[in-house]
């Protein structure tokens, strides 16, 4: 595909349940990140992914949170013991270069999200 | 610490008038700026960003914005609202000098456009 992709679009969880949340970048983009975006909120940054390697995991919420990318592509994150406040949107970005001395940005590109709801 | 404020969370105008979105940041070394649209249901899509080149910046569907330091600013805008246009609006900094050049979002402009 084109774009981001990510999936589900929606799930709906009972609390105490463990989820797990795919992203699709787009295919050779070096750089990986999730975002939290509670509702009425801007994105919030969890943890960013350069290929396979988690550089920074500083805006996981707790010890709950975990993510991966094993071979620098697809990426989970999963949320275990799910709890009320973890509802929100989950979204995935990716961009094509890892950060250069030079300090050269690349553009992220997002995906459509994962809209969780914990009951 | 970067911040983004966006004064307004709810802006409408009418259709063809000027759109101004309003955001000032706060970063300690020079800043990398970014305005983003959000449709319902939809993820993210770039319209502009700021990379300390031209402190004018066009971006996609008409929409504009200016790097002013001395203000800290980075306002949007448009000459004329088309009902395309309503959505939610975010601004961003990145800061350059990071391990990650993760985006630290403002809460959000929700631009409505009347008849």
């Amino acid at each position: 595909g084109a774009g981001v992709s990510q999936s589900p679009r929606y799930k709906v969880a009972k609390r105490g349940q463990d989820v797990a949340l795919r992203c699709d970048p787009i295919s050779g983009h070096v750089s990986l990140f999730w975002y939290q975006q509670a509702l009425g909120q801007g994105p919030e940054f969890l943890t960013y992914f350069q290929n396979e390697a988690q550089l920074d995991k500083s805006g996981l919420p707790s010890d709950r949170f975990f993510a991966e990318r094993p071979e620098g592509s697809v990426s989970t994150l999963k949320i275990q013991r799910t709890q009320q406040e973890d509802s929100a949107v989950y979204l995935c970005a990716s961009s094509l270069t890892i950060l250069t001395g030079a300090g050269d940005k690349e553009t992220q590109y997002f995906g459509p999200g994962t809209r969780l709801l914990v009951l | 610490a970067q911040s983004v404020t966006q004064l307004g969370s709810h802006v409408s105008v009418s259709e063809g008038a000027l759109v101004l979105l309003r955001c000032n940041y706060s970063s300690s070394v020079p800043p990398y700026l970014f305005w983003y649209v959000q449709y319902p249901n939809q993820g993210l899509q770039l319209l502009l960003k700021y990379t300390s080149a031209a402190t004018l910046v066009k971006g996609i569907n008409g929409f504009e914005a200016e790097f002013k330091k001395s203000e800290t600013s980075f306002h949007l805008t448009k000459p004329s609202a088309h009902m395309s246009d309503a959505a939610e609006y975010f601004c961003a900094v990145s800061d350059i000098a990071g391990t990650a050049s993760k985006l630290t979002f403002g809460t959000g402009t929700r631009l409505q456009v009347t008849l």
